[in-house]
């Protein structure tokens, strides 16, 4: 009974690849986030997108593309990995006059 | 650009000891702080603050915001191993008739509390 499951929870890939990370809540919440979290443990947003509309969009390089097929689900898309994507990456969801659920991470490393 | 100072940025004390995490934030239209427990994966939610000076407890957690100092503090008493984690504050701007779907969460770097029995 996973609130927000992401998928893979591990990815290792080559540079110049192009990989997918899978996110989906059960929650019935409208709003869903990316948040990349560095080898510092510095959590940052990504993006966010409420009722399937993106609505934050931080300064990320357009290698990342989101997505968003129903409410229910936000994917990320990465073209061109490079070394420096290798992170944490989290998906979260809100309903609004309440916090986060973070989903437990999807630790990309990019070789 | 909003920010948000923890310290410190690593602690190590002893099963039993009182420990005090700091936050401290410069936010347009401040709007709520929030406090995370991560251990090895998710962050886990801990207290969401909006008011000045009401102090919210769990267990042997609390914590409290001083909206005056821009700061809030965590407290945890009679420490244990199992609080051995990183402990996030994240702040949230805009206002309140926004609608709350541009809830952003500015994070700290987090604090490392090591518990050692």
């Amino acid at each position: 009974d996973t609130a927000v499951s992401q998928t893979p929870k591990y990815l290792v890939t080559q540079m110049g690849n192009d990989k997918s990370i899978k996110c989906e809540q059960n929650l019935g919440h409208d709003t869903m986030y990316w948040y990349k979290q560095d080898s510092k443990k510095f959590l940052k947003i990504m993006f966010s997108y409420n009722n399937k509309e993106l609505i934050i969009n931080e300064t990320v390089p357009n290698r990342f593309s989101p997505k968003s097929p129903d409410k229910a689900h936000l994917n990320l898309h990465i073209n061109s990995l490079e070394l420096g994507d290798s992170a944490v990456y989290f998906c979260a969801s809100r309903r609004a006059g309440y916090g986060y659920t973070f989903g437990s991470g999807t630790r990309l490393t990019v070789v | 650009e909003d920010k948000v100072v923890q310290s410190p940025l690593s602690l190590v004390v002893h099963e039993g000891d009182t420990v005090t995490l700091n936050c401290s934030y410069e936010v347009t239209n401040f709007r709520s702080l929030l406090w995370y427990k991560q251990e090895k994966k998710a962050p886990t939610f801990l207290f969401m603050l909006t008011s000045s000076g009401i102090e919210k407890k769990s267990g042997r957690l609390s914590s409290i915001l001083d909206k005056k100092e821009l700061s809030s503090i965590l407290n945890i008493t009679a420490t244990q191993t199992g609080d051995s984690a990183i402990y996030l504050c994240a702040v949230v701007p805009g206002r309140w008739n926004s609608g709350g779907s541009n809830y952003k969460l500015t994070f700290g770097k987090g604090t490392l509390l090591t518990v050692n029995p």
